[in-house]
């Protein structure tokens, strides 16, 4: 079974902070994905990674930046945290096609 | 237009119901379709897998697909409580890594 885990399943955070959400996986895929989905919107593909050290920017990369030092663990960076970055960060692996989603991180930015 | 056009319901059927679940879309070079389970507060969870045109059954799970229409369906039989759930269409091109994904509909399957 595939196992994708995220850091934290809710986390508050003020305007201006730095924010850090971490995705690990266990099943030595290639690619990996963050998502945030807002009521209305569904999912937006924020950034991706094919590779270690490589990153693509997918729909709504602003206000984001990511990590990947290593092949199983994918950073998802807040620079500075607004209230519009308040939702639900899903992060996914691929095999490279099927997607397999974490839990999601609830995000409230005040 | 949106690549991928989904009603987001709510769709409330009582149980043992037959629920039909679908999405058009507009480009012609999708070629994978799949089906996603969304519980409340959970991630999405890969349902149904299909390439091109036709049917693809599993368990009490149908999915379909009409290229020539451009629109795909989840059929559920004899839904249950526990189906109640959001369900998302997505669907890509050969060889992308990057699915498109519908806004998703609430189902609700009522006892």
């Amino acid at each position: 079974d595939v196992k994708v885990t995220q850091s934290s399943r809710y986390l508050v955070k003020r305007t201006g902070e730095k924010v850090f959400l971490e995705c690990v996986q266990d099943m030595d895929h290639e690619n990996m994905f963050w998502y945030r989905q807002d009521p209305g919107l569904g999912l937006r593909l924020i950034y991706f990674s094919y590779d270690v050290k490589m990153k693509e920017k997918g729909d709504i990369p602003e206000g984001y930046s990511v990590s990947r030092e290593k092949k199983e663990r994918f950073s998802l960076i807040l620079e500075s945290a607004s209230t519009n970055q308040t939702s639900m960060y899903l992060c996914a692996t691929g095999d490279p096609y099927e997607q397999y989603f974490g839990p999601g991180t609830r995000l409230t930015v005040t | 237009q949106k690549e991928v056009e989904q009603d987001p319901g709510p769709l409330s059927v009582p149980e043992g119901a037959i629920v039909s679940l679908n999405c058009t879309y507009s480009n012609s070079a999708f070629q994978y379709f799949m089906w996603y389970r969304q519980y409340s507060r959970k991630g999405p969870e890969l349902l149904m897998y299909t390439y091109s045109s036709g049917n693809k059954e599993d368990g009490r799970f149908t999915a379909q697909v009409d290229k020539s229409s451009k629109y795909i369906s989840l059929f559920i039989r004899d839904s249950q409580p526990s189906d109640s759930a959001t369900y998302l269409c997505a669907m890509r091109q050969g060889g992308s890594y990057i699915p498109t994904f519908g806004r998703g509909t609430s189902l609700i399957v009522h006892p």
